[in-house]
């Protein structure tokens, strides 16, 4: 069974500059979530999709955040403008449903660099 | 809001050593406990999960964790480490609707 695919694995900007990350869920899989990991610390839900709804986005930053999984498959999480403090690692995972048991498979996740 | 709390930034055991993380949470009711592992370059692998029932819970890799109810705390153990086992461990806990909520993380590294 494949696992959750992102791309790029890395990406290097300037701040105030626009970058896009992509994300694959797990065939099946309902529920889509991005995480925000800053070095040091725990991954941080930023978003979190039922099929192509969104259940939560408490914590996304939606001035410059933005989030969609068209056809509840595939999601892009987009950042515009980027600050410096958006350095992070960005991950994604899916789960089968929503119910608080379920596990979370997490993609490799991507490392920005905010310059 | 729910809180997780790993104690413990770094910590350094010998290979063939016994080893415990620390984890206390902060939660209402019953929660649900999750204890997750990341190597270097990787996504999380989850070790082990608590939802209610036999406290004691038996993970991969020769992992296995504790509930206390009474401690707030879900520590993990693993009674002789192996260099592989060399990564960061995040405890977390389920919110309602699947959210988790994660911990800083301790960093395992393991010495020949």
């Amino acid at each position: 069974e494949a696992g959750v695919a992102q791309s790029p694995r890395y990406k290097i900007i300037e701040k105030r500059q626009s970058v896009a990350f992509w994300c694959n869920p797990i065939s099946g899989h309902a529920t889509l979530y991005w995480y925000q990991q800053i070095l040091g610390q725990g991954p941080k839900l930023l978003i979190q999709f039922q099929n192509n709804g969104v259940v939560d986005d408490s914590q996304l930053p939606k001035d410059r955040f933005s989030a969609e999984r068209l056809k509840g498959v595939d999601s892009t999480l987009k950042i515009q403008p980027a600050k410096l403090e958006d350095s992070a690692v960005y991950l994604c995972a899916s789960s089968l449903v929503t119910s608080g048991r379920d596990e979370q498979f997490f993609g490799p996740g991507t490392r920005l660099t905010v310059l | 809001a729910q809180s997780v709390t790993q104690p413990d930034i770094h910590i350094t055991v010998s290979e063939g050593a016994s080893l415990e993380l620390r984890c206390n949470y902060s939660y209402g009711a019953t929660p649900y406990l999750f204890w997750y592992v990341q190597s270097p370059g990787q996504g999380l692998q989850l070790l082990l999960k608590y939802f209610s029932g036999d406290t004691l819970v038996q993970g991969i890799k020769g992992f296995e964790a504790e509930f206390k109810r009474s401690q707030s705390s879900f520590n993990l153990r693993k009674p002789s480490v192996h260099w592989s086992d060399a990564a960061e461990y995040f405890c977390a806990v389920s919110e309602y609707g699947n959210k988790l909520v994660f911990g800083a993380g301790t960093i395992l590294r393991v010495k020949s």
